[in-house]
């Protein structure tokens, strides 16, 4: 199962939107309706801030929202804040029932 | 509120096993809302998923990782475990246990992770 293709790295100036995309090499197994997007600080554990393509958990802030377009998810961070300067990766259920995540996106705020 | 904190050697030597347990509180590991998962990222690459246990005991591995992997549950102590066999310097990453809601089929809370490194 291969990791699901994120770019590595997207920047954007405070107040800017950016789109991180995730996209799966082959569609066979991967359910995308069970995509959900982690963020990473440096040093802490991931924290789940889109579940179910564009759900978002309650207290994650209404600039983060997802979307989905066959087997390519996208997380859109809107109004760009200085926190959201981390690292975000994708997830997606499969078929064999295992889990496989994206490659990663370092977001940096200029 | 489920919270999870992993516990174990934060050193391992090579060909050895690695041991981890995680401690649930918040919440019963025979809940049959959620799966248990272990999840791994060594230094300066990706998320990686290592598998999961339900409370039926029914257990799913990454295809990678199957063969050396074991995750059990403990309900007496509301604790669920990694075992990793024959581990090498590409083991060594922060490891996280984490919790999956059926509802929500995400990981909606994590440990604040271990350190493992795989050295002699």
């Amino acid at each position: 199962q291969s990791a699901l293709t994120q770019p590595a790295s997207v920047s954007g100036s405070p107040g800017q939107s950016i789109t991180i995309s995730c996209t799966a090499a082959s569609g066979d197994i991967y359910e995308f309706e069970y995509v959900s997007w982690y963020q990473r600080h440096p040093g802490k554990a991931p924290k789940l801030i889109i579940y179910q393509v564009y759900k978002r958990p309650s207290g994650v802030s209404s600039r983060f929202t997802g979307s989905r377009s066959g087997m390519r998810a996208s997380l859109t961070i809107s109004g760009l804040q200085a926190d959201d300067e981390a690292d975000y990766f994708c997830c997606s259920h499969t078929s064999l029932s295992t889990y496989v995540f994206g490659t990663g996106t370092k977001v940096t705020v200029l | 509120q489920v919270q999870l904190q992993e516990s174990g050697p934060g050193l391992v030597k090579p060909s050895q096993t690695l041991s981890l347990t995680c401690t649930v509180s918040g919440g019963s590991i025979i809940s049959a809302d959620y799966f248990w998962n272990w999840i791994r990222q060594p230094a300066g690459k990706g998320l990686e998923w290592i598998g999961r246990i339900y409370s039926n005991g029914r257990v799913d591995y990454a295809p990678s990782l199957k063969s050396r992997a074991t995750i059990s549950v403990d309900t007496s102590t509301n604790q669920f475990s990694l075992r990793l066999d024959s581990v090498t310097a590409a083991d060594t990453a922060v490891y996280w246990c984490a919790s999956r809601i059926s509802s929500r089929g995400a990981f909606d809370h994590w440990g604040p992770g271990a350190q493992v490194t795989v050295s002699s």
